[in-house]
C-alpha cells in the first residue's frame, strides 16, 4: 500500500518559468492538502481539495499560484512565472475523509535560481 | 499570524529521560490537535492525536495532554530514544472542516546517547 507520492523530489527552475508538483494520494484517499514549508518556519496550508473540487484555497497566494485534483490522475500544485521566494519545500497531504488524521508525501523542493 | 506557536526551537534531552514538547494555540475553535514527526528531507510522519473532548492519549511511549483552558498542548517521550531525534510539529484543527492543519514552527529534539 504506497503512501503518498510527491514528484519530482527536486525541482530547480529560473526565475520567470513554471513550475508543477505532482501529488498521488494513497489508495482510496479522496482528500488532498498542499502545505509549503519555507525556510526555518513550519508548515502553512495552501489548498484543500477533494475529486474535482476546490474546498479551501484560503492558503495559497492569490496570483500565479493554481491547484487542480481531476477525476483521474494526480493533483497537481502549478506556479507560474516563479520567483525567488516561491524557494520552498512543497508537502502534500492525504485523507481518507477530511476529519482523520492525514499521511504525507516526502515533498518537493523547488529552488528558483 | 501565527495560530499554533512552539515557542521552543530546540531540545535537549540524555537517553532514558523523558522529552516534553510543548505547544499553545490561541484559537479556540480549535478541537482537534495532532504532533508530526519529521526528519530531514522527509515529509511529516503522524505520531499522536487528541480530540478535544479528551484531555490525555496515550500510544506506547508517547503521551499527548491537552489543557484547553490554558490552549496548551504538550507531547511526553518517555523514555527517550536516540532514533527520536527528529523536529516535532504540532498542529490543531477544527474538525468538519477538513485537515486545514495550522502547524507550529516545530520544536528540533536530540536525543544525546
Amino acid at each position: 500500500n504506497a503512501g503518498v507520492m510527491q514528484n519530482p523530489r527536486h525541482l530547480v527552475r529560473r526565475r520567470g518559468q513554471e513550475a508543477r508538483l505532482r501529488c498521488s494520494p494513497m489508495k482510496g484517499h479522496s482528500h488532498v492538502y498542499w502545505y509549503r514549508q519555507l525556510p526555518e518556519e513550519g508548515l502553512k496550508f495552501m489548498v484543500y481539495l477533494q475529486k474535482e473540487n476546490i474546498i479551501d484555497e484560503s492558503g495559497m497566494p492569490k496570483e500565479r499560484f493554481s491547484a487542480e485534483f481531476p477525476k483521474e490522475g494526480p493533483s497537481i500544485l502549478r506556479i507560474q512565472q516563479v520567483v525567488r521566494g516561491d524557494s520552498a519545500a512543497y508537502f502534500c497531504a492525504s485523507s481518507l475523509t477530511g476529519d482523520t488524521e492525514a499521511f504525507f508525501g516526502q515533498g518537493t523542493r523547488l529552488t528558483v535560481v | 499570524d501565527q495560530q499554533v506557536k512552539q515557542n521552543s526551537p530546540s531540545l535537549s534531552v540524555q537517553e532514558g529521560r523523558i522529552s516534553i514538547l510543548n505547544c499553545d494555540y490561541t484559537n479556540s475553535m480549535f478541537d482537534y490537535f495532532l504532533w508530526y514527526k519529521k526528519y530531514p528531507a522527509e515529509g511529516p510522519t503522524f505520531l499522536i492525536s487528541i480530540s478535544s473532548i479528551k484531555d490525555k492519549n496515550e500510544d506506547g511511549r508517547f503521551t499527548v495532554f491537552l489543557n484547553k483552558s490554558a490552549k496548551h498542548l504538550s507531547l511526553h517521550i518517555v523514555p527517550s530514544q536516540p532514533g527520536d531525534s527528529a523536529v516535532y510539529f504540532c498542529a490543531a484543527s477544527r474538525t468538519n472542516t477538513g485537515n486545514q492543519f495550522y502547524f507550529g514552527t516545530g520544536t528540533s529534539l536530540t536525543v544525546i546517547p
